[in-house]
């Protein structure tokens, strides 16, 4: 149980363009769902937080027109990445979690692999 | 400023022996703390975790040590196996983000040669 899928596993795209990347909960509703980012041989980078049906939480020095998020249902959210340019390549991961009111892991998805050209 | 430590970018041990794998913390308000093992190209995946009640907390091969005062923790693999060869990120989280916002270390590389 507890599975998360990410989709695109990985993409390419070409200065200026958006990306969307989906990340979804399978057998669980997750009550908030995380985005994060890797750079190469870098620790995760917690970009924001977001609950179903509300507003995403950014982390400071996060553009959040420019990585908009959007958590439509509890087993569904969307990460997009606007005007995309080479320095936004990366590996963005996200995770979901359930029952906000006691410690529980987060369950990761297996990351997308963004490479602006 | 980095709240969670991971001083050792690497490790290698050989197989069957024990690895060690440390985390320090600065911030007194983390009060749960996880490990994480990622394969290269793919999402972390949780190994274990430890509450600030605890000092110690043990699962199958895996062993994860908490020193409050020391804001010191450290996980054990024992025996270690060439498939643990992975980058381990330790984990933390204060009370009032109820586990959920958690801050990540830099990660170790583990080596388990055979």
């Amino acid at each position: 149980g507890a599975v998360v899928s990410q989709h695109p596993s990985w993409v390419i795209c070409k200065s200026g363009t958006s990306v969307k990347i989906e990340c979804r909960s399978l057998d669980f509703q997750a009550t908030t769902m995380f985005w994060y980012r890797q750079f190469p041989k870098q620790s995760l980078m917690l970009m924001a937080t977001s609950n179903e049906g509300s507003k995403a939480t950014y982390e400071q020095g996060v553009e959040k027109d420019k990585f908009l998020i959007n958590h439509a249902s509890l087993t569904l959210s969307t990460l997009t990445v606007t005007s995309a340019h080479p320095e936004d390549s990366s590996f963005y991961i996200c995770s979901a979690s359930f029952d906000h009111t006691s410690y529980n892991e987060q369950f990761f998805g297996p990351g997308t692999r963004l490479t602006v050209l | 400023d980095q709240q969670v430590k991971q001083n050792s970018p690497s490790l290698s041990v050989q197989e069957g022996r024990i690895s060690i794998l440390n985390c320090d913390y600065t911030n007194s308000m983390f009060d749960y703390f996880l490990w994480y093992k990622k394969y290269p190209a793919e999402g972390p995946t949780f190994l274990i975790s430890i509450s600030s009640i605890k000092d110690k907390n043990e699962d199958g091969r895996f062993t994860v040590f908490l020193n409050k005062s020391a804001k010191h923790l450290s996980l054990h693999i024992v025996p270690s196996q060439p498939g643990d060869s992975a980058v381990y990120f330790c984990a933390a989280s204060a009370a009032h983000n109820y586990g959920q916002n958690f801050v990540f270390g830099p990660g170790t590389r583990l080596s388990v040669l055979p």
